[in-house]
């Protein structure tokens, strides 16, 4: 198993363009979770999936936001519309239980 | 409402010197603590974790961690501090709520090493 993988690892964008990125979590993790780093600062929870289902959405995630996880493999989030307070390190985690999450190496986003 | 304090925003070290980095939580149960660790521009590595039983916990690298009930703290610690341990570590509490199994972070402490 190769771990969490995040696709892209940066991106750069034009403020208004939409941006999706991709996560493929540990083949047999069920939970998947998307957490957003600003400079200086720890994660902040996004989302959560259990298998597809997703489970819970933090305020933090506006309407411009959308995540899936379809069939419960790979997982993808969409912004539209993006905003320069958007820049950020966009990070995949994925887990079995409660043990410890593991990591992506996250996806860089840069508005400008 | 959960929270994690990391009082300290850097620390600078020699080589070889010992280390502590700090943690404070507020959580109404028994906690779900780790530590992470974070090289620039990557993700994070989990160092250890504390879920119950022994309260000082051993992880990778040759880190250590206490959790202190009474003081609502789990400090890491590391003897020998290694030219490669600088980077940014962070302190997490799990939380349960709503059926959802989630970390709360703090803000991190960036660790420089003097060589």
């Amino acid at each position: 198993d190769t771990g969490v993988s995040q696709d892209p690892r940066h991106k750069i964008t034009k403020r208004g363009q939409n941006v999706t990125f991709r996560c493929d979590p540990i083949s047999e993790h069920n939970r998947l979770y998307w957490y957003r780093q600003t400079l200086g600062q720890g994660p902040e929870f996004l989302t959560y999936f259990q298998n597809e289902a997703q489970l819970e959405k933090s305020r933090l995630l506006s309407d411009r936001f959308s995540a899936e996880r379809p069939k419960g493999s790979f997982s993808t989030l969409e912004i539209q519309r993006t905003e320069q307070g958007d820049s950020a390190m966009y990070l995949c985690a994925s887990s079995s239980d409660e043990s410890g999450y593991t990591f992506g190496s996250g996806t860089r986003l840069t508005v400008v | 409402a959960q929270s994690v304090t990391q009082p300290d925003i850097h620390i600078t070290v020699s080589e070889g010197a010992s280390l502590e980095l700090r943690c404070n939580y507020s959580y109404g149960a028994t906690p779900y603590l780790f530590w992470y660790v974070q090289s620039p521009g990557q993700g994070l590595q989990l160092l250890l974790k504390y879920f119950s039983g022994d309260t000082l916990v051993q992880g990778i690298k040759g880190f250590e961690a206490e959790f202190k009930r009474s003081q609502s703290s789990f400090n890491l610690r590391k003897p020998s501090v290694h030219w490669s341990d600088a980077a940014e570590y962070f302190c997490a509490v799990g939380t349960a709520t709503s059926g959802t199994y989630k970390y709360i972070f703090g803000t991190g402490t960036r660790l420089k090493v003097l060589a």
